[in-house]
């Protein structure tokens, strides 16, 4: 059964510093997302991704995040300047055209010291 | 603002008994409402869904019910195990393309044997 897969699975940054966090979303999906879990709290959604551009993003998504689709399977989520309120699970998730469910991977757990 | 939200933050249930899990979202525009289940340390994993235009929705051992009116939504899971032992999410969603998810915060689901 075809899975979302993210790498790392954890992550330790300092703050300040630059991350990326890595995902390769169901091969034949279109749309794209990325969504993160504040310890102990609900999933909360960053960003969708579509035809090459950011659909929606919601106000966290703020100057320091940035997403891209480099090639033709990677999709990735880049915060330019940590902070330590970015640590938290990382949620990546895509949809296919013709469904509305959205597949999570398995998340990227990042620590922000 | 809009939100969904779940009332009970902690079910604690027998093995073998039914679990019904309930969730009140706010958002009268939203068509499409999902489940998920996670587990610690993993991502959300699709349960089950269902559009406005239906009221029940069964699966294998799992059936969602959809109430309009009050904008109530339930998860009933038969024969409970302790597999099932895990957070479990509500989700809604607006079916525009983009499908953005907006999660509740969550009702942890514990089963003994």
């Amino acid at each position: 059964e075809p899975e979302v897969t993210q790498t790392p699975s954890h992550q330790v940054t300092q703050m300040g510093q630059e991350v990326i966090l890595r995902c390769v979303p169901i091969s034949n999906h279109l749309y794209f997302y990325w969504y993160r879990q504040i310890l102990g709290q609900k999933v909360e959604f960053l960003v969708s991704f579509y035809n090459n551009e950011i659909s929606e993003k919601s106000e966290i998504f703020d100057d320091q995040f940035s997403v891209e689709r480099p090639d033709g399977s990677n999709f990735t989520l880049k915060i330019r300047s940590t902070k330590l309120e970015d640590s938290a699970m990382y949620f990546c998730a895509s949809r296919g055209t013709d469904q509305e469910t959205q597949y999570f991977g398995p998340g990227t757990r990042l620590l922000v010291l | 603002g809009e939100s969904v939200g779940l009332h009970l933050p902690t079910l604690s249930v027998q093995e073998g008994d039914n679990s019904i899990i309930n969730c009140a979202y706010s958002n009268s525009a939203s068509d499409y409402f999902i489940w998920y289940k996670q587990e610690s340390g993993k991502g959300p994993q699709f349960i089950i869904d269902i559009r406005s235009n239906m009221d029940k929705r069964q699966g294998q051992r799992v059936t969602v019910l959809l109430n309009k009116t009050v904008k109530h939504l339930s998860l009933q899971i038969a024969a409970t195990q302790p597999g099932d032992s895990a957070v479990y999410f509500c989700a809604e969603t607006h079916y525009s393309g983009y499908s953005t998810l907006t999660f509740g915060k969550g009702t942890m689901l514990l089963v003994s044997p």
